[in-house]
C-alpha cells in the first residue's frame, strides 16, 4: 500500500527565504504526483501536477521535482512571502487503469512565514 | 464562479443523528470524490463516482451513504453519527479517473457532539 511522508512537519521562515519542501512516498509505480496549498478553514488548491515521465515542472515562484526511482518530489519556494503561509500537501496517484484516480496524501508542511 | 462547492460549511449534531452533506461542480467533470481529513490532518479518499457510478468505496462504516443525482452532484448521507465521524469532508471532482488533476471544495466542518 502507498504511503506519502512529508518532511518538516512545519517551517518557519523570514520572509524572503528560498525553501524546499520534501515528499517520500514508498511505491514508485506511480501515475503523477500533484501539490496542494490548503489555506485554514479553506479547500485545497493545486499547486502543480507532474507526470511520471516529467522531472518538474514550474509555476511562478514555485518549482516541484520528482525522482520517481527514489520515490522523492521536493516543491520548491524562491523569494517567499508571507501570503505563501498554508499547508502544503503532497499526493500521489497510482498508475493509470488501477485504482481509478485515487489519491494518497502526506499529512503536509504547515509553513508560516514571518514578516 | 465556484466550481466545486459544499453545503453547508459548518455542521454540528448530535450522536444518533442522520445528515447529509452536498456537493455540486459546475466545471463539467464526470468523476466527483469525496474524502476524509481527520483531526491530525491527515487526508483520506472515501468515495469515487464517475457519470453517476461508483468506482471507489474504501473501508468506510456502511453508515454512509454516497448519492450522485447527476454528473454534476454528490452528495454524502451519514446515519446514526459517532463522535469518530467528526472531521472535515472535502467533495473534489476531475475531468476523468486516469491522471486528471483534482478540483477541491471548500470542505464541511463536521462536529458530533
Amino acid at each position: 500500500k502507498q504511503e506519502v511522508t512529508q518532511i518538516p512537519a512545519a517551517l518557519s521562515v523570514p520572509e524572503g527565504e528560498n525553501l524546499v519542501l520534501n515528499c517520500s512516498f514508498t511505491d514508485s509505480a506511480i501515475y503523477n504526483l500533484q501539490w496542494f496549498r490548503q489555506d485554514p478553514g479553506k479547500g485545497l488548491t493545486s499547486l502543480l501536477l507532474i507526470q511520471s515521465s516529467q522531472r518538474e515542472q514550474t509555476s511562478g515562484r514555485l518549482n516541484a521535482s520528482l525522482d520517481k526511482s527514489s520515490g522523492r518530489s521536493t516543491l520548491y519556494i524562491a523569494a517567499s512571502q508571507p501570503g505563501d503561509s498554508a499547508t502544503y500537501l503532497c499526493a500521489v496517484r497510482p498508475p493509470r487503469g488501477s485504482t481509478l484516480g485515487r489519491l494518497y496524501f502526506g499529512r503536509g508542511t504547515q509553513l508560516t512565514v514571518w514578516p | 464562479d465556484t466550481a466545486v462547492s459544499q453545503t453547508p460549511k459548518y455542521l454540528v449534531t448530535q450522536m444518533g443523528n442522520d445528515k447529509s452533506i452536498k456537493c455540486e461542480q459546475n466545471l463539467g467533470h464526470d468523476t466527483m470524490y469525496w474524502y476524509k481529513q481527520d483531526s491530525k490532518k491527515f487526508l483520506k479518499i472515501m468515495f469515487s463516482y464517475n457519470n453517476k457510478e461508483l468506482i471507489i468505496n474504501e473501508t468506510v462504516p456502511n453508515r454512509f451513504s454516497p448519492k450522485s443525482p447527476d454528473k454534476a452532484h454528490l452528495n454524502l448521507h451519514i446515519n446514526s453519527l459517532e463522535l469518530g465521524d467528526s472531521a472535515v469532508y472535502f467533495c473534489a471532482s476531475s475531468k476523468g479517473t486516469s491522471g486528471y488533476e483534482q478540483y477541491f471544495g471548500p470542505g464541511t466542518r463536521l462536529t458530533v457532539t
